[in-house]
């Protein structure tokens, strides 16, 4: 059992691009969360997914930033017109429905210049 | 909301015991997670504690949750250098534990 997969590893932005993470569930899991850790810092709850539904976006910034997780696929946060303030390592984490032990994924490395 | 606060740094000699200390502010936390993050890796969940448990061992982890005093605590006995990592603790933001709050991290440094 494949763990959780995000994808890419590192990605690189110019100021103004947009950035697409994407993030594969353990199978099984129907619930995605992502998590953004700035550098030094602990992990910052932004969203939690299940399939199709948006359960919990209380840590996601106002604007710019978009996150889904359709019926197929991974799921996929979005972030529009990048600043510098968006280099960070954003991680994903799956859980299965019932259980909250979450897995997290390597992460994604975004950096923005 | 829930604050977790952790001490940022603890170096150890190898087969010395490592105890790595975490408070919280909030007591509504179903279970307290300790998590290790090996440089540029992701963070592979070590161990967790049901909130209602005063302790929990697995192999050479040990886990004390103090109630009262919102303390929480992970043990390594016989560190090696393989442990060293960064080791956060995680409450959750509410009572269905869907939403983590972690602390910045403790850098172990084990030296042989």
């Amino acid at each position: 059992n494949a763990g959780v997969m995000q994808n890419p590893r590192h990605l690189v932005r110019r100021r103004g691009q947009e950035a697409r993470l994407r993030c594969s569930p353990m199978k099984g899991h129907s619930h995605v969360y992502w998590y953004r850790q700035l550098p030094e810092e602990g992990l910052k709850f932004m969203v939690y997914l299940q399939k199709e539904n948006i359960i919990d976006e209380s840590g996601m910034p106002k604007e710019r930033f978009s996150a889904e997780f359709p019926k197929e696929g991974p799921s996929i946060l979005r972030i529009q017109q990048v600043v510098r303030g968006d280099s960070a390592a954003y991680f994903c984490a799956s859980s299965p429905p019932g259980k909250t032990e979450a897995f997290f994924g390597q992460g994604t490395r975004l950096t923005v210049v | 909301g829930e604050d977790v606060e952790q001490s940022l740094f603890l170096s150890v000699r190898e087969g010395d015991s490592s105890v790595i200390n975490c408070t919280y502010t909030d007591s509504s936390s179903t279970y307290l997670y300790w998590y290790k993050q090996e440089p540029g890796a992701g963070l592979q969940l070590l161990t967790y504690i049901f909130s209602n448990m005063d302790m929990k061992q697995d192999q050479r982890l040990t886990v004390l949750l103090n109630k009262k005093d919102k303390h929480l605590s992970l043990r390594i006995a016989d560190t090696q250098t393989g442990d060293s990592a960064i080791y956060f603790c995680a409450g959750s933001a509410n009572q269905a534990g869907t939403a983590l709050i972690f602390g910045k991290g403790t850098t172990l440094s084990v030296s042989s």
